[in-house]
């Protein structure tokens, strides 16, 4: 079965610039969260959708917004970049409404982001 | 708060040495408990889990975790360490019946295996 698909896998941009990030979920998962890596760190968690709506946000930027689409796909835009934005951005799905039962996570091959 | 405390940074062993690796978590309520593992230049991938049942359990390649509840700890073992393990490891919780079920991590062990 294919797993979580991320698009583009590499990304460069200028400051100040805008980017979006594409996020596919398996097959029947309805649940979307975003990650953001920076070098050498941990994954932080951004935020989440359910049934296209959001289901829980986490330390993201105001200058960031998401949203889920019908198809259950998920894009991540940022906006006015930073070079701190520099970063691997996880896309993770999930089947069912978060809270009701121990659902995985499964996690995409990222987006790298360079902002220079 | 919501936290996972990973002890060591970096781990450097010969292969076919034994590992542990150390976790604790600070959670209120119910918990899931993972292990990600990230190869260099790679995404996460899931070692094991826990989420009910048997606190020992057992994963992919060999390795198993405990989950010890009076300790918050749910250490990662390996009894003999292969040179591909060479990796990053991260520990991560989320709440198994909260209404956000984000998964929050730790700071991750580099581990380095001297072939």
């Amino acid at each position: 079965a294919a797993g979580v698909i991320q698009s583009p896998r590499h990304l460069i941009k200028e400051k100040r610039e805008t980017a979006t990030l594409k996020c596919y979920p398996i097959s029947r998962h309805d649940t979307v969260y975003w990650y953001q890596q920076g070098p050498g760190q941990d994954p932080q968690f951004l935020i989440s959708f359910y049934e296209k709506m959001q289901s829980d946000k986490g330390s993201i930027p105001d200058r960031f917004s998401a949203q889920q689409f019908s198809d259950y796909h998920s894009e991540l835009n940022m906006s006015s970049l930073e070079l701190g934005d520099s970063a691997l951005y996880f896309c993770a799905s999930s089947p069912g409404q978060p809270g009701l039962a121990s659902y995985e996570q499964y996690f995409g091959p990222g987006t790298r982001l360079t902002v220079t | 708060a919501q936290s996972v405390s990973q002890h060591n940074h970096h781990v450097i062993l010969s292969e076919a040495a034994s590992l542990e690796l150390g976790c604790n978590y600070s959670y209120g309520g119910t918990v899931n408990l993972f292990w990600y593992v990230q190869y260099p230049g790679q995404h996460l991938q899931l070692l094991l889990k826990y989420f009910s049942g048997d606190p020992l359990v057992k994963g992919i390649k060999g390795f198993e975790a405990e989950f010890i509840k009076s300790k918050f700890s749910f250490n990662l073992r390996k009894p003999s360490v292969q040179w591909s393990d060479t990796a990053e490891y991260f520990c991560a919780v989320n709440g198994r019946y909260s209404s956000a079920s984000k998964i929050i991590f730790g700071s991750g062990t580099r581990l380095s295996i001297r072939p």
